[in-house]
Order: C-alpha cells, then structure tokens, then sequence
C-alpha cells in the first residue's frame, strides 16, 4: 500500500538547471508535506514544508508546489548545485493520524559538473 | 545548532539476542519518534513518543519492540529478540511541538547475523 508515490528512482541534472522531483499521494487525509534530503550514512534532513492551505512555497532555490487535486507536489531546486546530489523523500502526514510521516520510496539526484 | 545524536553508529548482533539502540533528542523537544530503513527500501514510521506514552505504532512495532525515555533526555528503542530481517538504520526524530518538523538523528545501522 504504498501512500506516497516517488515513480522516479533517479535523475540527473547539469548544475545550474532547474531539478524537479514529483511525489504522488493516495490518502486525501493528508494535510502537511515534507521534502528530506539524505545523504549516505546520515539521518534525512529537512528541508522544506507545505501545508495544505497552501499551493506554494519557497525557501532560497527550493520551491515545493502542492496541486491538492491532483494529489500531487513537486520541488523544484533552481539552480542545482553539485552539492544538492542526494536521496530527496518525500513525506506526508495527517494531523488526524497523529502526524507521523510517510515516505515515499526517494529519489536520488545526481547534479553533474 | 542542536542535533539529535544516536548510539551507537553501527551495531551487529546474533539473532534472538537484545539489543538496545539510543537516542538523544533535541532537548526542549518533546515529541519522539523511531523510524527505519531497510536497505534499498523507503523509511518507515515505526513509533512515536509524547507525555511518556506510545502516541501511535505501526504494524512492525509488535510485541518484540519498546520504547523509553528512561531519564528525560534519553529515548531508547529495544528489540527483545532479534530476527534477520530486523537488519536496518534505525533512524530517531524529534520535534518541537506538533507545528513544527521533525529533527532526524544520523542513524544506527543494525545488523542482525
């Protein structure tokens, strides 16, 4: 059953291009998305939230858009940098369920030189 | 910057043994959480910690695990008889309040043999 949908394993990216990364959700009870970031031996970090209120929001070059129809939200990382190479996840959760998260599978970046 | 650190980084246990993994969570923090990753696999929610009770488990959080916050800065994750497919990061959270992110410790990599 799998909730929160990242369909791309993987993508690279020339560095100073745009990288978007989609996540797909099922549960419409979801109601605050996350976007992690993780690199090999390290806990996922933050780095960027989305309410549902909200469709949009934007913290430097990340910007999470959320479309609640089509269940569907996106980060854009504009430029990308060699250093943003990593495993991104996506995350949901419901204020009704407790506000655990689920993730989605991640997808690894890879931003070439 | 304060971190949730865990203890330790790597630890390899035969199975049917006990094995306790720890964590130190932001300190004015006080929702908890344990989370894992099998290798090549998404994270997944395992537990979570608030007014020192169990919030809400997940399916894999049975009988053989708990959870304790034995001393107030401490949280702590047993496994009371290990089984191969416990093998896995262990990854802690904690957050703020119930607005706020989650903050994700680097992980303890467990093996089970």
């Amino acid at each position: 059953d799998q909730q929160v949908k990242q369909n791309s394993p993987s993508l690279s990216v020339q560095e100073g291009r745009i990288s978007i990364l989609n996540c797909d959700y099922t549960n419409s009870m979801f109601d605050y998305f996350l976007w992690y970031k993780k690199y090999p031996a390290e806990g996922p970090t933050f780095l960027i939230s989305i309410s549902s209120i909200k469709d949009k929001n934007e913290d430097g070059r990340f910007t999470v858009f959320l479309n609640k129809s089509a269940k569907h939200l996106s980060l854009h990382i504009v430029p990308s940098q060699p250093g943003d190479s990593a495993v991104y996840f996506c995350a949901a959760s419901a204020k009704n369920y407790g506000q655990n998260f689920v993730f989605g599978p991640g997808t690894r970046l890879s931003v070439l030189p | 910057e304060p971190e949730v650190t865990q203890t330790p980084s790597h630890q390899v246990t035969q199975m049917g043994q006990e094995v306790i993994l720890r964590c130190v969570p932001i300190s004015n923090h006080l929702y908890f959480y344990w989370y894992r990753q099998i290798l090549g696999q998404k994270v997944e929610f395992l537990v979570s910690f608030y007014n020192n009770e169990i919030s809400e488990k997940s399916e894999i959080f049975d009988d053989q695990f708990s959870v304790e916050r034995p001393d107030g800065s401490n949280f702590t994750l047993k496994i009371r008889s290990t089984k191969l497919e416990d093998s896995a990061m262990y990854f802690c959270a904690s957050k703020l309040d119930q607005y706020n992110e989650q903050f994700f410790g680097p992980g303890t990599r467990l093996t089970v043999l």
